[in-house]
């Protein structure tokens, strides 16, 4: 079952704009990835935070982790049209290496 | 970096027919590939894990005998989507594990097919 959730469902921003979006989860975890997927296409991986990470930065995302409360959140800066995509967040649960996804949220930047 | 290859990219065909669909991971060996289906705006619903050289564990709810996967080697694990009805059009994606020994990694994903069954 999925059990990530993932909020918002979905986001508009002008480009420039800061954008967050945020991700709780139920059960330990062995890391937690955030991934990107534009329309019709595979996804692409962006950053894998651990458990014992609190936070994490690639070029102009930034992700926390706040294991305390089941939750992770995604920071792009700056945004561009380039980044609308639809985002997920992913856990690696302690019990294996499968990965359950959260339903998404599907980010349009408008230039 | 890692890059998985999955083929064919869409495929339109008549009720009935078997589709197979290949994952080709092309510069690392991947022990366990993963395949996933996706409904328009929805997320990935993880179908089964391939182990190269075993057999397939399947989720809850997946037929095993209507998706058959078959992981002959290291860099090769292929779906099959026997006798398909309209009911099995969707998005299907695989990705491959390249994590080594205890190093946990990002799973690396192939860019879709399209099924769409007439």
């Amino acid at each position: 079952s999925q059990q990530g959730e993932e909020d918002p469902q979905a986001l508009s921003i002008q480009e420039g704009e800061n954008a967050t979006m945020n991700c709780s989860y139920k059960t330990s975890i062995n890391n937690l990835q955030w991934y990107r997927q534009n329309s019709g296409r595979g996804l692409v991986h962006l950053i894998l935070i651990r458990s014992n990470e609190r936070e994490k930065h690639s070029g102009r995302l930034r992700v926390t982790l706040d294991t305390s409360k089941k939750s992770s959140s995604l920071l792009i800066t700056a945004s561009r049209a380039a980044d609308t995509a639809s985002y997920f967040c992913a856990t690696e649960e302690t019990s294996g290496s499968r990965l359950t996804f959260g339903e998404g949220t599907q980010l349009t930047v408008n230039p | 970096g890692a890059v998985v290859s999955q083929h064919p990219s869409r495929v339109i065909c008549k009720s009935g027919t078997s589709v197979k669909i290949e994952c080709r991971s092309l510069d690392f060996q991947a022990t366990t590939m993963f395949w996933y289906r996706q409904f328009p705006k929805q997320s990935l619903m993880l179908m089964a894990t391939s182990n190269e050289g075993s057999k397939a564990t399947y989720e809850q709810g997946v037929e095993k005998d209507k998706f058959l996967i078959n992981h002959a080697s290291l860099t090769l694990s292929t779906l099959t989507v026997t006798s398909a009805h309209p009911e099995d059009s969707s998005f299907y994606i695989c990705s491959a594990d390249s994590s080594f020994r205890s190093v946990r990694g990002p799973q690396h994903f192939g860019d879709g097919t399209r099924l769409s069954i007439l």
